[in-house]
Protein backbone atom coordinates (compact mmCIF):
# COMPACT_ATOMS: atom_id res chain seq x y z
CA UNK A 1 0.00 0.00 0.00
CA UNK A 2 1.00 3.53 -0.68
CA UNK A 3 1.78 5.62 2.25
CA UNK A 4 2.42 9.56 2.40
CA UNK A 5 4.54 11.34 4.78
CA UNK A 6 4.91 14.76 5.72
CA UNK A 7 7.44 15.12 8.25
CA UNK A 8 6.70 19.00 9.47
CA UNK A 9 3.82 19.16 11.24
CA UNK A 10 3.98 22.98 11.05
CA UNK A 11 5.97 26.02 9.56
CA UNK A 12 5.82 29.67 9.50
CA UNK A 13 7.32 32.69 7.37
CA UNK A 14 7.51 35.57 6.91
CA UNK A 15 4.93 37.51 4.23
CA UNK A 16 6.49 38.35 1.27
CA UNK A 17 8.84 35.27 1.83
CA UNK A 18 9.47 32.00 0.55
CA UNK A 19 8.68 28.65 1.96
CA UNK A 20 8.96 24.82 0.90
CA UNK A 21 6.63 22.15 2.61
CA UNK A 22 8.45 18.81 2.66
CA UNK A 23 6.54 15.56 1.07
CA UNK A 24 7.65 11.89 0.87
CA UNK A 25 5.99 8.97 -0.38
CA UNK A 26 6.87 5.31 -0.86
CA UNK A 27 5.07 3.01 -3.67
CA UNK A 28 5.97 0.43 -6.33
CA UNK A 29 4.35 1.93 -8.75
CA UNK A 30 5.97 3.48 -11.65
CA UNK A 31 3.44 5.92 -12.66
CA UNK A 32 1.20 7.58 -10.51
CA UNK A 33 -0.25 11.29 -9.64
CA UNK A 34 1.05 13.44 -7.23
CA UNK A 35 -1.18 16.21 -5.70
CA UNK A 36 -1.26 19.59 -2.90
CA UNK A 37 -4.09 20.37 -1.69
CA UNK A 38 -4.89 23.95 0.76
CA UNK A 39 -7.45 23.75 3.64
CA UNK A 40 -8.02 26.83 5.11
CA UNK A 41 -10.40 27.29 8.13
CA UNK A 42 -13.19 27.35 6.25
CA UNK A 43 -12.16 23.19 6.09
CA UNK A 44 -12.89 23.86 2.35
CA UNK A 45 -10.36 21.09 0.86
CA UNK A 46 -8.66 22.96 -2.03
CA UNK A 47 -6.51 21.53 -5.16
CA UNK A 48 -3.01 23.88 -5.35
CA UNK A 49 -0.89 22.34 -7.87
CA UNK A 50 -0.80 18.67 -9.76
CA UNK A 51 2.03 16.73 -11.43
CA UNK A 52 1.87 13.98 -13.57
CA UNK A 53 5.25 10.89 -12.81
CA UNK A 54 5.64 10.43 -15.85
CA UNK A 55 6.46 14.42 -16.68
CA UNK A 56 10.41 14.97 -15.62
CA UNK A 57 9.17 18.94 -15.38
CA UNK A 58 8.04 20.34 -12.29
CA UNK A 59 4.51 21.84 -12.02
CA UNK A 60 4.23 25.10 -11.58
CA UNK A 61 0.76 27.18 -10.35
CA UNK A 62 1.65 31.30 -10.17
CA UNK A 63 3.17 31.24 -7.05
CA UNK A 64 3.35 27.37 -6.18
CA UNK A 65 5.93 25.38 -7.66
CA UNK A 66 6.90 21.41 -7.05
CA UNK A 67 10.48 19.91 -6.85
CA UNK A 68 9.60 16.45 -7.87
CA UNK A 69 12.53 13.84 -7.23
CA UNK A 70 10.89 10.72 -8.55
CA UNK A 71 13.92 8.51 -7.62
CA UNK A 72 14.15 9.83 -4.00
CA UNK A 73 10.41 9.92 -3.82
CA UNK A 74 10.20 13.42 -2.58
CA UNK A 75 7.61 15.99 -3.70
CA UNK A 76 8.01 19.50 -1.67
CA UNK A 77 5.99 22.57 -2.32
CA UNK A 78 7.37 25.86 -2.86
CA UNK A 79 5.33 29.30 -2.06
CA UNK A 80 6.98 32.56 -3.43
CA UNK A 81 5.98 35.78 -2.16
CA UNK A 82 3.73 34.48 0.69
CA UNK A 83 0.73 36.07 1.30
CA UNK A 84 -1.90 35.95 4.32
CA UNK A 85 -4.44 34.28 2.34
CA UNK A 86 -1.74 31.33 2.42
CA UNK A 87 -2.20 30.45 5.66
CA UNK A 88 -4.00 26.93 6.06
CA UNK A 89 -2.96 23.39 6.44
CA UNK A 90 -1.41 21.66 3.35
CA UNK A 91 -2.03 18.13 2.35
CA UNK A 92 0.39 16.42 0.16
CA UNK A 93 -1.49 13.41 -1.84
CA UNK A 94 -1.00 10.49 -4.25
CA UNK A 95 -3.58 8.58 -6.39
CA UNK A 96 -2.46 5.49 -8.05
CA UNK A 97 -3.12 5.29 -12.27
CA UNK A 98 -4.37 1.84 -12.01
CA UNK A 99 -8.44 1.14 -12.51
CA UNK A 100 -9.79 0.44 -9.82
CA UNK A 101 -7.62 2.77 -7.33
CA UNK A 102 -8.69 6.14 -7.88
CA UNK A 103 -9.01 7.10 -4.03
CA UNK A 104 -6.35 9.65 -2.54
CA UNK A 105 -3.85 8.50 0.18
CA UNK A 106 -3.16 12.13 2.28
CA UNK A 107 -0.19 12.99 4.47
CA UNK A 108 -0.59 14.39 7.90
CA UNK A 109 -0.98 17.61 6.74
CA UNK A 110 1.43 20.87 7.50
CA UNK A 111 -0.12 24.25 9.21
CA UNK A 112 1.51 26.86 7.59
CA UNK A 113 1.53 30.16 9.38
CA UNK A 114 2.29 33.25 7.97
CA UNK A 115 3.61 36.30 9.88
CA UNK A 116 3.01 39.74 8.35
CA UNK B 1 -21.19 25.24 -11.89
CA UNK B 2 -22.25 25.01 -8.32
CA UNK B 3 -19.60 22.44 -7.17
CA UNK B 4 -20.18 19.56 -4.74
CA UNK B 5 -22.99 19.91 -2.42
CA UNK B 6 -22.91 18.18 1.01
CA UNK B 7 -25.78 18.40 3.37
CA UNK B 8 -26.30 19.21 6.75
CA UNK B 9 -22.79 21.23 7.11
CA UNK B 10 -23.06 20.50 10.59
CA UNK B 11 -24.83 17.57 12.27
CA UNK B 12 -25.15 17.50 16.30
CA UNK B 13 -26.57 13.99 17.35
CA UNK B 14 -26.98 11.02 20.70
CA UNK B 15 -25.04 8.29 20.81
CA UNK B 16 -27.63 5.66 18.93
CA UNK B 17 -28.84 7.71 17.04
CA UNK B 18 -29.56 6.78 13.58
CA UNK B 19 -27.26 9.88 11.08
CA UNK B 20 -27.50 10.41 7.44
CA UNK B 21 -25.08 12.68 5.08
CA UNK B 22 -26.06 13.90 1.68
CA UNK B 23 -24.31 14.91 -1.12
CA UNK B 24 -24.92 15.87 -4.87
CA UNK B 25 -21.79 15.79 -7.16
CA UNK B 26 -20.53 17.77 -9.88
CA UNK B 27 -23.04 17.52 -12.58
CA UNK B 28 -21.48 15.52 -15.64
CA UNK B 29 -18.84 13.55 -12.68
CA UNK B 30 -18.77 9.85 -12.68
CA UNK B 31 -17.04 8.87 -9.58
CA UNK B 32 -17.99 9.88 -6.14
CA UNK B 33 -15.85 9.55 -3.09
CA UNK B 34 -16.45 9.62 0.89
CA UNK B 35 -13.57 10.63 2.89
CA UNK B 36 -13.64 11.16 6.76
CA UNK B 37 -10.90 13.62 8.64
CA UNK B 38 -10.24 13.39 12.00
CA UNK B 39 -7.07 14.65 14.21
CA UNK B 40 -6.29 11.16 15.00
CA UNK B 41 -6.00 9.50 11.44
CA UNK B 42 -6.03 12.15 9.41
CA UNK B 43 -7.68 12.06 5.72
CA UNK B 44 -8.91 8.50 4.67
CA UNK B 45 -11.31 7.18 2.27
CA UNK B 46 -13.91 5.59 3.39
CA UNK B 47 -15.39 4.12 -0.27
CA UNK B 48 -16.21 5.36 -3.23
CA UNK B 49 -18.02 4.70 -6.78
CA UNK B 50 -17.67 4.74 -10.46
CA UNK B 51 -21.12 5.21 -12.54
CA UNK B 52 -22.84 4.32 -8.83
CA UNK B 53 -21.39 1.09 -8.36
CA UNK B 54 -18.93 0.87 -4.94
CA UNK B 55 -15.64 0.19 -6.11
CA UNK B 56 -13.92 0.21 -3.19
CA UNK B 57 -15.32 -0.04 0.48
CA UNK B 58 -12.09 -1.14 2.48
CA UNK B 59 -11.89 2.01 4.31
CA UNK B 60 -15.82 1.49 5.87
CA UNK B 61 -15.00 1.02 9.58
CA UNK B 62 -17.98 -1.41 10.20
CA UNK B 63 -21.10 -2.81 9.32
CA UNK B 64 -22.74 0.49 11.57
CA UNK B 65 -21.94 2.40 8.17
CA UNK B 66 -23.25 2.08 4.96
CA UNK B 67 -23.20 4.31 1.66
CA UNK B 68 -25.64 4.38 -1.36
CA UNK B 69 -25.87 5.85 -4.81
CA UNK B 70 -29.49 5.42 -6.23
CA UNK B 71 -27.77 7.89 -9.02
CA UNK B 72 -25.43 9.62 -10.52
CA UNK B 73 -26.61 12.90 -9.03
CA UNK B 74 -27.06 11.72 -5.36
CA UNK B 75 -24.87 9.64 -2.61
CA UNK B 76 -25.55 9.11 0.94
CA UNK B 77 -23.30 8.12 3.92
CA UNK B 78 -25.40 6.28 6.72
CA UNK B 79 -24.10 5.78 10.29
CA UNK B 80 -26.50 3.74 12.22
CA UNK B 81 -26.12 3.43 15.72
CA UNK B 82 -23.71 6.35 15.65
CA UNK B 83 -21.12 6.70 18.34
CA UNK B 84 -19.18 9.36 19.65
CA UNK B 85 -15.94 8.12 17.70
CA UNK B 86 -17.83 9.03 14.56
CA UNK B 87 -17.35 12.34 15.38
CA UNK B 88 -15.30 13.96 12.41
CA UNK B 89 -15.80 15.84 9.28
CA UNK B 90 -16.64 14.04 6.53
CA UNK B 91 -16.25 14.80 3.24
CA UNK B 92 -17.86 13.89 -0.35
CA UNK B 93 -15.90 14.54 -3.68
CA UNK B 94 -16.23 14.18 -7.15
CA UNK B 95 -14.52 13.48 -10.53
CA UNK B 96 -14.42 12.48 -14.31
CA UNK B 97 -13.31 9.65 -14.68
CA UNK B 98 -11.83 10.13 -18.17
CA UNK B 99 -8.50 10.96 -19.79
CA UNK B 100 -6.24 12.76 -17.12
CA UNK B 101 -5.77 13.33 -13.81
CA UNK B 102 -8.78 12.57 -12.76
CA UNK B 103 -8.50 15.76 -10.38
CA UNK B 104 -11.00 15.20 -7.26
CA UNK B 105 -13.24 18.10 -6.31
CA UNK B 106 -14.29 18.32 -2.88
CA UNK B 107 -17.63 19.49 -0.98
CA UNK B 108 -17.21 21.53 1.95
CA UNK B 109 -17.80 18.98 4.20
CA UNK B 110 -20.41 17.89 7.03
CA UNK B 111 -19.24 18.22 10.39
CA UNK B 112 -20.59 15.37 12.86
CA UNK B 113 -20.58 15.07 16.53
CA UNK B 114 -21.78 12.55 18.72
CA UNK B 115 -22.79 12.92 22.27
Amino acid sequence: AQTVTQSQPEMSVQEAETVTLSCTYDTSESDYYLFWYKQPPSRQMILVIRQEAYKQQNATENRFSVNFQKAAKSFSLKISDSQLGDAAMYFCAYRSVIQGAQKLVFGQGTRLTINP
Amino acid sequence: DAGVIQSPRHEVTEMGQEVTLRCKPISGHNSLFWYRQTMMRGLELLIYFNNNVPIDDSGMPEDRFSAKMPNASFSTLKIQPSEPRDSAVYFCASSLRSGGTYEQYFGPGTRLTVT
